[in-house]
């Protein structure tokens, strides 16, 4: 079935440092979704993307999908603390229902 | 805003019982809301599309007899776990959809950790 690869499945950073995390289709994507996902909690959506090449920034996150919409990023620039968490990115399927299929995530821990 | 509840927040039960979860849209209406499935360290697993209403669509692998959905308003789904087994302990997380600026967005419940004994 559809899948979206993400790496790396896990990350650690200093605080202060960048993050990137990445997804990947072998198939052209309609869109892409970014959640935030702190630990013990549940997904929170940050960000839709839906055209090639768009860039969306919220403060220090910065968001891109790939020109032939088979890829996307999520960049953090200076992270901090409250940053820990586990980024997914998913694809809705727009075939009436709007299902979610996740990436296997990123976990971010960020050492003060 | 867009508010989902869910009910119980934890549950711990025998192997045998059954357990019914219920997701709620506090401040909008979801005709269609989701159940996922997420085990520790892994990724939300799409269970079913539970559509008001209708039946309920379930992913490949989901075993319909065995979580029962029902969805009896556009306010409030369920799901229920029957004769629950310890693998099925695990955390359960409903969403339901909210048109946004020509978005349609997912929101999710804090979820339900069940634990079979």
């Amino acid at each position: 079935g559809q899948q979206v690869m993400q790496i790396p499945q896990y990350q650690h950073v200093q605080e202060g440092e960048d993050f990137t995390t990445y997804c990947n289709s072998s198939t052209t994507l309609s869109n892409i979704q970014w959640y935030k996902q702190r630990p013990g909690g549940h997904p929170v959506f940050l960000i839709q993307l839906v055209k090639s090449g768009e860039v969306k920034k919220q403060k220090r996150l910065t968001f891109q999908f790939g020109e032939a919409k088979k890829n996307s990023s999520l960049h953090i620039t200076a992270t901090q603390t409250t940053d820990v968490g586990t980024y997914f990115c998913a694809e809705s399927f727009q075939g009436g229902s709007e299902k979610l299929v996740f990436g296997k995530g990123t976990k971010l821990t960020v050492n003060p | 805003g867009a508010v989902v509840s869910q009910h119980p927040s934890r549950v711990i039960c025998k192997s045998g019982t059954s357990v019914k979860i219920e997701c709620r849209s506090l401040d909008f209406q979801a005709t269609t809301m989701f159940w996922y499935r997420q085990f520790p360290k892994q990724s939300l697993m799409l269970m079913a599309t539970s559509n008001e209403g209708s039946k309920a669509t379930y992913e490949q692998g989901v075993e319909k007899d065995k979580f029962l959905i029902n969805h009896a308003s556009l306010t409030l789904s369920t799901l229920t776990v029957t004769s629950a087994h310890p693998e099925d302990s695990s955390f359960y997380i409903c969403s339901a959809g909210k048109p946004s600026g020509g978005v349609e967005t997912q929101y999710f419940g804090p979820g339900t950790r069940l634990l079979v004994l």
